[in-house]
């Protein structure tokens, strides 16, 4: 099976910008959770999707949004970009039948540099 | 997660066991602790789970402490490729909230 795919790897976007990163879950996955990864704040659980709903969400301004589409592909999108922004964003998919202890799978992140 | 503490750097001989500790003090009955591991330029990858009891896999061990509040994964014979940031992660619903990760080196 393929493993969770995330376009582009990298991106440079400039203050004010937008972006939209694309990630798409292992086959027959239902969950989608995006996370951001930067050296001061560490990893941090920024929303998760199932089934083309936002199931949970976490403590990120409302310029951090997503969605999921029926093929469980999932995007975020990031308006109007600041220097703090820059980070790795990484999506991991699971089943998603909501089991407690479910395993996640990551991609290997999309890399986001704001100038 | 500021409630999950961890050891910033931890070093390691080749092919000895490696414990890496994690404090999870305010946890919850049923929140899982999972342990993943990521490499440079690489996604978190999963290493092991557990809720109560122990666990092994091909992987590693994992031991929970009696109360819950902490718990040890145990690496049995370190290997170079073993050398990543291990992450000590509460699974709080559906959400993985990671502590601050373990940096381990292994030495020749």
């Amino acid at each position: 099976k393929a493993g969770v795919t995330q376009t582009p790897r990298y991106l440079i976007k400039t203050r004010g910008q937008q972006v939209t990163l694309s990630c798409s879950p292992i086959s027959g996955h239902r969950s989608v959770s995006w996370y951001q990864q930067t050296p001061g704040q560490g990893l941090q659980f920024l929303f998760e999707y199932f089934s083309e709903t936002q199931r949970n969400k976490g403590n990120f301004p409302g310029r951090f949004s997503g969605r999921q589409f029926s093929n469980s592909r999932s995007e975020m999108n990031v308006s109007t970009l600041e220097l703090g922004d820059s980070a790795l964003y990484l999506c991991a998919s699971s089943g998603g039948a909501g089991a407690k202890g479910e395993t996640q799978y990551f991609g290997p992140g999309t890399r986001l540099l704001v100038l | 997660d500021a409630k999950t503490t961890q050891p910033n750097s931890m070093e390691s001989n080749e092919e000895e066991p490696v414990h890496l500790p994690c404090n999870h003090s305010t946890i919850s009955g049923t929140d899982y602790i999972h342990w993943y591991r990521q490499l440079p330029s690489q996604g978190p990858e999963y290493v092991i789970h557990g809720l109560t009891s122990n666990v092994n896999n091909r992987m590693a061990s994992l031991a929970i402490a009696e109360d819950r509040k902490s718990s040890t994964l145990i690496l049995h014979r370190a290997t170079l490729r073993d050398a990543a940031v291990y992450y000590c992660i509460r699974n709080y619903g559906q959400n993985f909230v990671f502590g601050p990760g373990t940096r381990l080196s292994v030495l020749p």
